[in-house]
């Protein structure tokens, strides 16, 4: 069965330093990628997602993400973190090509960006 | 166009009763999915419902139910509570359902439930 491996449950980083965060998944088969974000007391927003074509795929606010099918990763990277990234961010697969269509998702790694 | 709207926001409960959480997917979308969310197990997928049949469950026991209604909208019940199902409850919805051609899923604010 598919899991989602978040290697890192918190990760602080100091305001404008780089940032990665680790995403493994386990099986080789056909799978969309996705990073969610969760801000405290709020639900889930889609941060990015990869279905097909380039490996490499961006968000609106500067975080980016390469799926590499031969190490099953997706790992999220942003080159500066603001205060406002501050957050719990949860990476998800979903088969494709299947009947079911859930989702899922990793542990999630909180973001803690200081001053 | 309006997100998912999901009601109550907050509900608790005490053990051994019964909850009923709702969900007004976005309109014109036709599938909605639970998803139970806990500090210790994270995220897990609870079932999906598509044209008011339930199209996929996860691993969760015969106390967690589910409906939906010929506008989509969908209801979760949880009978008998116990301590454990506390956590998050939040619901998404899609156009369609399965993955052959891809259907993302937005997500309510979520329903937190706390079980006494």
């Amino acid at each position: 069965a598919q899991s989602v491996t978040q290697l890192d449950s918190q990760v602080p980083v100091f305001e404008e330093a780089p940032v990665e965060l680790r995403c493994n998944y386990s099986s080789s088969v056909s799978v969309y990628l996705f990073w969610y974000v969760q801000y405290p007391n709020q639900g889930l927003q889609l941060l990015l997602k990869y279905l097909s074509g380039s490996t490499l795929v961006e968000s609106i606010n500067g975080f980016e993400a390469e799926f590499n099918k031969s190490q099953t990763s997706f790992h999220l990277r942003k080159p500066s973190v603001h205060i406002s990234d501050t957050a719990e961010y949860f990476c998800a697969v979903m088969n494709y090509g299947g009947s079911q269509g859930n989702l899922i998702f990793g542990k999630g790694t909180k973001l803690s960006v200081k001053p | 166009k309006a997100g998912v709207t999901q009601t109550p926001r907050y509900l608790i409960k005490t053990r051994g009763q019964q909850v009923t959480l709702s969900c007004s997917p976005i309109s014109g979308h036709r599938s909605v999915s639970w998803y139970q969310q806990t500090p210790g197990q994270g995220l897990q997928f609870l079932f999906e419902y598509f044209s008011e049949t339930q199209r996929n469950k996860g691993n969760f026991p015969g106390r967690f139910s589910g409906r939906q209604f010929s506008n989509s909208r969908s209801e979760m019940n949880v009978s008998t509570l116990e301590l454990g199902d506390s956590a998050l409850y939040l619901c998404a919805s899609s156009f369609g359902t399965g993955t052959g051609i891809y259907n993302e899923q937005f997500f309510g604010p979520g329903t937190r439930l706390t079980v006494l």
